[in-house]
């Protein structure tokens, strides 16, 4: 199985930060990677799939980037709302595995 | 848009199998778009793929729990569902059903969850 590796665990940051999330695969996976947002209660939410491209109706304050074994989810200024779990994902091969999980906390 | 709904017990006893249920509406089950997934988080826990159907039968499913898992897909109800057979308290989570997309590698639509307590 792929395992993928997700830092930090937990940041805090504040409003109109700029936030990186970083996603390991323990082997190459080229730009099969996605992001999901999780809210307590709720369920997860696609921002980003195959690295980089953004889900229709995101805020175009996420991005993704990265292939092979890197990858990085970026917010380039927080907003109130983002506040909340993020995972990734690799879809290169079965079985589908997570990352960990990023809780991004308020400053 | 599709949505998607699981139904199902909510308290299952120790060494008995779990049915769940996912209905989908806005759109066809029958989709060649989709496979049909299931998804599970532990309280306080991260995400664990438990496997994924197509609606012609083919089925991928975690190695970790292939020996207990049945994902079947029942077109004339437009829905598909989760047997977990064997089950202790490890197993309790809430349970997802999710779209997933082999040509974009993502689960793009989610149902609301359903919380399964294991516990006698």
């Amino acid at each position: 199985d792929i395992q993928m590796t997700q830092s930090p665990s937990s940041v805090s940051a504040s409003v109109g930060d700029r936030v990186t999330i970083t996603c390991r695969a323990s082997q190459g996976i080229s730009s099969w990677l996605a992001w999901y947002q999780q809210k307590p209660g709720k369920a997860p939410k696609l921002l980003i799939y195959a690295a980089s491209s953004l889900h229709s109706g995101v805020p175009s304050r996420f991005s993704g980037s990265g292939s092979g074994t890197d990858f990085t989810l970026t917010i380039s200024s927080l907003q109130p709302e983002d506040f909340a779990t993020y995972y990734c994902h690799q879809a290169n091969s079965f079985p589908i595995t997570f990352g960990q999980g990023t809780r991004l906390e308020i400053k | 848009q599709l949505q998607l709904q699981e139904s199902g017990p909510g308290l299952v006893k120790p060494s008995e199998t779990v049915s769940l249920s996912c209905t989908v509406s806005g759109g066809s089950i029958s989709s060649s778009t989709y496979h049909w997934g299931w998804i599970r988080q532990p309280p306080g826990k991260g995400l664990e793929w438990i496997g994924s159907s197509y609606y012609s039968g083919s089925t991928y499913y975690n190695p970790s729990l292939k020996s207990r898992v049945t994902i079947s897909v029942d077109t004339s109800k437009n829905q598909f569902s989760l047997k977990l057979s064997s089950v202790t308290a490890a197993d309790t989570a809430v349970y997802y059903c999710a779209t997933y997309s082999g040509s974009e590698g993502n689960f793009e639509y989610w149902g609301q969850g359903t919380l399964v307590t294991v516990s006698s």
